[in-house]
């Protein structure tokens, strides 16, 4: 168990404000993820690190922030809420290829409603 | 670019019947991997199996089973004697080459929704 805590577990925001999701991890892996899901997409990256300060985008970015300043955390932030932003927010780690088992192992999800 | 389909949206069965869930993936990597997840009712995402692109030996394990063939780049899975436990949607998914700092990141299908009714 690689000991991903996702917070808050559900969150209702009003259109506008700002929202910050973390994920917390206890195992120091280097790779982490925020993926969105939504029906009929299955799951979606929207920004990934590859380590402390190090972050890029993925294939849903617009609209969101991340940031890493610790190796165990990972914090989305939605700058100004819309309703497109409803969805289903997983975090996941992963460990690397050449170092051992590779895999994912993704968060409980955080559901979020904009409203 | 990487892109993985699964064709069937919903499935539905009569509990103890055999179901195959479907995976076409397309990627230029030489070296790859796919996986499947499952996802209850409940909402977790759970590992099912990680195969290797040089890996295209079947694997088997207890009701399910997986047959990866690379000349038709399909990963479908198959689970026997369907139980109603087994009502979930199931993702198939590939690891992306090598990005940023040597990340890898996953492209999942949009899922498939399997219903085994009793």
């Amino acid at each position: 168990d690689a000991g991903i805590t996702q917070s808050p577990r559900h969150k209702v925001t009003e259109t506008g404000t700002p929202v910050t999701l973390r994920c917390h991890q206890t195992e120091n892996h280097r790779y982490m993820y925020w993926y969105r899901q939504d029906p009929g997409h299955g799951l979606r990256l929207i920004h990934y690190s590859y380590g402390v300060k190090d972050t890029d985008k993925g294939e849903v970015s617009d609209g969101y922030s991340v940031s890493r300043s610790k190796t165990e955390d990972f914090l989305l932030t939605l700058e100004s809420a819309t309703s497109s932003q409803t969805s289903v927010y997983f975090c996941a780690i992963s460990t690397d290829r050449d170092r051992g088992i590779y895999g994912y192992t993704f968060g409980s999800g955080t559901r979020l409603t904009v409203v | 670019a990487q892109k993985v389909t699964q064709a069937q949206t919903e499935i539905s069965v009569v509990e103890k019947e055999d179901v195959t869930l479907d995976c076409v993936y397309e990627t230029r990597d030489t070296t790859y991997y796919l996986f499947w997840y499952k996802q209850p009712p409940s909402g977790e995402l759970v590992f099912l199996i990680r195969r290797n692109s040089f890996d295209e030996q079947n694997e088997i394990s207890g009701r399910y089973s997986w047959n990866f063939q690379k000349s038709t780049s399909s990963f479908n899975f198959t689970i026997t004697a369907s139980q109603v436990v087994d009502s979930a949607v199931y993702f198939c998914a590939l690891s992306e080459g090598r990005g940023q700092g040597g990340s890898e990141k996953l492209v999942f299908g949009k899922g498939t929704k399997l219903t085994v009714n009793p």
